[in-house]
């Protein structure tokens, strides 16, 4: 029983490249989070989707940030003509329903920008 | 707007000693959770402990518990018994309601545990 899988574990971009991360719920679960944890910080909400529909995206940066959830396949998080200032671990989430117990986060993509 | 302060940054414990981390919240809503994660030099978050705004008991999860004070609003970590594995940035973290399912999460304490 697999947990949240993230893929890569480490991406290194060159600025003004496009970043794609994939997150893959646990089985069952239908609800996905997207974080971001800049260096020697807390995470930071970005967006939570449920299956083929943003639910809440208010922590999303207004440009080249964007995020999808399809009914078949993982979730992306996509990042546009990346800037250096984009260089962090991006984690992912995943609950079977709308939960105010938490949820179980994925290993993490770290993100390097050079 | 919910807030998690975390005033330690570091902290540096003997092996076997006891350790409490510190974490205030600041909410008006009345439901709520407190969450801890660890964060090993590895990267990922490992969940540890969670307090609901009515549990009228605190948790406790093997060496960890939860020091719940509620009119002060502070949510501690205490681990017993540290062990060299407990080296690891720790984080305390707290959904609202209102938050409709956003984890908010402190800065974090780097907690180093010397032999």
């Amino acid at each position: 029983n697999a947990g949240v899988m993230q893929n890569p574990r480490h991406l290194v971009r060159r600025r003004g490249q496009e970043a794609r991360l994939r997150c893959s719920p646990m089985k069952g679960h239908s609800h996905v989070y997207w974080y971001r944890q800049l260096p020697e910080e807390g995470l930071k909400f970005m967006v939570y989707l449920q299956k083929e529909n943003i639910i809440d995206e208010s922590g999303m940066p207004k440009e080249r940030f964007s995020a999808e959830f399809p009914k078949e396949g993982p979730s992306i998080l996509r990042i546009q003509q990346v800037v250096r200032g984009d260089s962090a671990a991006y984690f992912c989430a995943s609950s079977r329903t709308a939960t105010n117990y938490g949820y179980t986060f994925g290993s993490g993509t770290r993100l390097t920008v050079v | 707007a919910q807030k998690i302060t975390q005033t330690q940054p570091g902290m540096f414990v003997q092996e076997k000693e006891a350790v409490t981390l510190d974490c205030t919240y600041d909410t008006s809503d009345q439901s709520y959770g407190l969450f801890w994660y660890k964060q090993p030099s590895s990267g990922e978050m490992i969940f540890l402990i969670y307090q609901g705004s009515y549990d009228e008991q605190n948790a406790t999860e093997g060496r960890y518990s939860l020091n719940f004070q509620k009119a002060r609003k502070s949510a501690n970590l205490v681990i017993s018994a540290s062990q060299l594995g407990d080296s690891a940035m720790y984080f305390c973290a707290m959904f609202t309601v209102q938050g409709a399912q956003k984890l908010v999460f402190g800065q974090g304490t780097r907690l180093t545990i010397n032999p």
